[in-house]
């Protein structure tokens, strides 16, 4: 099986821009999580979709949104950029509806870089 | 809120001797815990997971955990270290949904 895939990979963007990054989760994975890992807060829960539906976001402002699509492929859009959002964002999806206490497997990351 | 505490954001040991990371966690329950490791540029691969099915937990590459309740730990540990080992380590503990983080331990292998 493919794993979970990532585009693009590197981006660079200028404040005040809007970005949307792409997930692709294992085939027949219905639960897709994002993170943000940066190297003075490491990483920090994004949002997790199960289904089409959020189930459960973190502490990041409205900028930061998500979407799932019936066939598990999710988005992340950020808008507004802010230099602060420089980060390694991290997809993550798993098998089940168990959440957090499941196997959560990652992609490679898109790398984004807010001048 | 569960919090996972990581001692030591660098650890240095000689090629071939004890690797030991260190997890400490909050929870009144016995959560669902987790060990991953990140290579450079690459996102986080699962170590070990313990459920509670056994307080030893072994891992791929040689890795194991064992989970003390008592301590509220959840330490890593490999006998013998190999410079492929060379990596940032996180220990995650599940809250709901989601995984709560450690901070990453960098593991230093000296030839």
């Amino acid at each position: 099986k493919a794993g979970v895939t990532q585009t693009p990979r590197y981006l660079i963007k200028t404040r005040g821009q809007q970005v949307t990054l792409s997930c692709s989760p294992i085939s027949g994975h219905r639960s897709v999580s994002w993170y943000q890992q940066t190297p003075g807060q490491g990483l920090q829960f994004l949002f997790e979709y199960f289904s089409e539906t959020q189930r459960n976001k973190g502490n990041f402002p409205g900028r930061f949104s998500g979407r799932q699509f019936s066939n598990s492929r999710s988005e992340m859009n950020v808008s507004t950029l802010e230099l602060g959002d420089s980060a390694l964002y991290l997809c993550a999806s798993s098998p089940s509806d168990r959440g957090g206490t499941d196997t959560q497997y990652f992609g490679p990351g898109t790398r984004l870089t807010v001048l | 809120a569960q919090s996972v505490t990581q001692l030591g954001s660098h650890v240095s040991v000689s090629e071939g001797a004890l690797v030991l990371l260190r997890c400490n966690y909050s929870s009144s329950v016995p959560p669902y815990l987790f060990w991953y490791v990140q290579y450079p540029n690459q996102g986080l691969q699962l170590l070990l997971k313990y459920t509670s099915a056994a307080t030893l937990v072994k891992g791929i590459n040689g890795f194991e955990a064992e989970f003390k309740k008592s301590e509220t730990s959840f330490h890593l540990t490999k006998p013998s270290a190999h410079m492929r080992d060379a990596a940032e380590y996180f220990c995650a503990v599940s809250e709901g949904y989601q995984l709560i983080w450690g901070a990453g331990t960098k593991l230093i292998i000296k030839p």
